[in-house]
């Protein structure tokens, strides 16, 4: 079946350092939404990308849509400890929304 | 955003029993959509929850199984019938936001433990 694979599955940063998860689609997506999820507790919305090529930034987030519109990542700058969690991308296809498996971020102090 | 209440928050229960899972919306919605999350995993979707109409149910997901209500616009149940250890997850509700931030706004999630 249709799927957006993410990766890496797994990440450990030292505190300070940058952070990608990337997203990848083999079929053309209407949309890309993101989100956050702490560690027990709930995926929280983040951001959607729509438009070929899209860069959205947010404080110290960056996300960018492919020109394909198949792919995409979402950048953290100079990480902290409040931004553990598993980031997951979400890509539209049709009336459909589907998940990536999601990235964990660990942070070390 | 919505605000979604879910319940319960979790449960520990015997293998062959059903648990019903609640989820209220602040405001009235089309359709509601009930996820599972294993531990660590990613998010399935089981079914969207039309009101007055029958769920539709994602393959590998069945009415039997997974019985879902939605007897108004803001409110849905989900219950997990004759459990197995394998049913041990998360349960997550959904609704899509239609107006700014758009996404989908989740519940607070039941984790379901099956002894």
């Amino acid at each position: 079946g249709q799927q957006v694979m993410q990766i890496p599955q797994y990440q450990h940063v030292q505190e300070g350092e940058d952070f990608t998860t990337y997203c990848n689609s083999s079929t053309t997506l209407s949309n890309i939404q993101w989100y956050k999820q702490r560690p027990g507790g709930h995926p929280v919305f983040l951001i959607q990308l729509v438009k070929s090529g899209d860069v959205k930034k947010q404080t110290r987030l960056t996300l960018q849509f492919g020109e394909a519109k198949k792919n995409s990542s979402l950048h953290i700058t100079a990480t902290q400890t409040t931004d553990v969690g598993t980031y997951f991308c979400a890509g539209r296809i049709g009336d459909k929304i589907i998940f990536g498996k999601g990235t964990r971020l660990h942070i070390l102090p | 955003s919505a605000v979604i209440s879910q319940k319960p928050s979790r449960d520990i229960c015997q293998r062959g029993t059903s648990l019903t899972i609640q989820c209220q919306v602040d405001s009235q919605v089309t359709m509601m959509f009930w996820y599972r999350q294993q531990p660590g995993q990613s998010l399935t979707l089981i079914a969207t929850a039309n009101q007055g109409s029958e769920a539709t149910y994602e393959s590998g997901f069945v009415i039997d199984k997974f019985p879902i209500s939605r007897p108004n616009l803001t409110f849905s149940t989900l219950t997990v019938s004759n459990m197995s250890p394998e049913d041990s997850s998360i349960y997550l509700c959904s609704v899509e936001e239609w107006a700014g931030p758009y996404g989908y706004t989740f519940g607070s999630g039941t984790r379901l433990t099956v002894v």
